[in-house]
């Protein structure tokens, strides 16, 4: 059964204050693993997807990688606008393509 | 280019009563899923579908029904509400090797 946990479950930070979120994982044959914000009362917003071991993806002060049993969503420098909940999920590469998500971690960036 | 489009946005409905929360896309996508998100629990595989005619349970698939007659919507059904019902749904769809589009969510309250 797949499985995702992120942690830690909730993060509070200094603005300019960089950090890293966890996210590690189980899966029969990883296909991809997602990275999404959520705002509240929103609908989760795509950041980003990595495909294999080694991958590196950035976003303006986000910056995702992935190994073998873990990623990390790393934020440089955050601003009060990347307060959100942080949610990872994995794709199987068998079966079916849904989507399985970890808990998120609650990130607020304090001024 | 609406993207995903839930309704309705808001609900309460009575214990044993039953309705139908609506999906649609019009990006053309082969997947969509159904999610419930509950506090502290993350977004949990209610059902999915990989094409037209075809769906197939998630994790969490009692009490619901879903059909997909067509590429563009993808319908939840409640069968009989329960308040173990009560959460916020959201749908989602993706073209195959790509990140979901969430949708806004529909916030179910059964009373």
């Amino acid at each position: 059964e797949d499985q995702v946990t992120q942690s830690p479950e909730a993060l509070r930070l200094q603005e300019g204050e960089s950090s890293s979120l966890n996210c590690s994982y189980t899966v029969s044959g990883l296909r991809g693993l997602f990275w999404y914000r959520q705002d509240p009362g929103k609908g989760p917003e795509f950041l980003f997807t990595l495909y294999s071991a080694g991958e590196e993806k950035e976003k303006e002060r986000l910056k995702a990688t992935l190994t073998k049993k873990e990623s990390f969503l790393h934020i440089t420098a955050p601003k009060p606008e990347d307060s959100a909940t942080y949610l990872c999920a994995v794709q199987a590469g068998t079966g079916r393509r849904a989507l399985t998500f970890g808990s998120g971690t609650r990130l607020q960036v304090q001024p | 280019n609406a993207g995903v489009t839930q309704t309705p946005k808001f609900q309460v409905l009575k214990t044993g009563q039953s309705m139908t929360l609506q999906c649609a896309q019009d990006m053309n996508h082969e997947y969509m899923s159904w999610y419930r998100q509950d506090p502290g629990m993350g977004l949990r595989l209610i059902h999915y579908s990989v094409g037209a005619g075809i769906t197939d349970q998630g994790e969490v698939p009692n009490g619901y029904n879903v059909s997909r007659s067509t590429t563009e919507d993808f319908p939840l059904r409640l069968l009989s509400a329960a308040p173990s019902q009560t959460s916020v749904y959201f749908c989602a769809s993706s073209r195959a090797d790509y990140g979901y589009t969430f949708g806004s969510g529909t916030r179910l309250t059964v009373v």
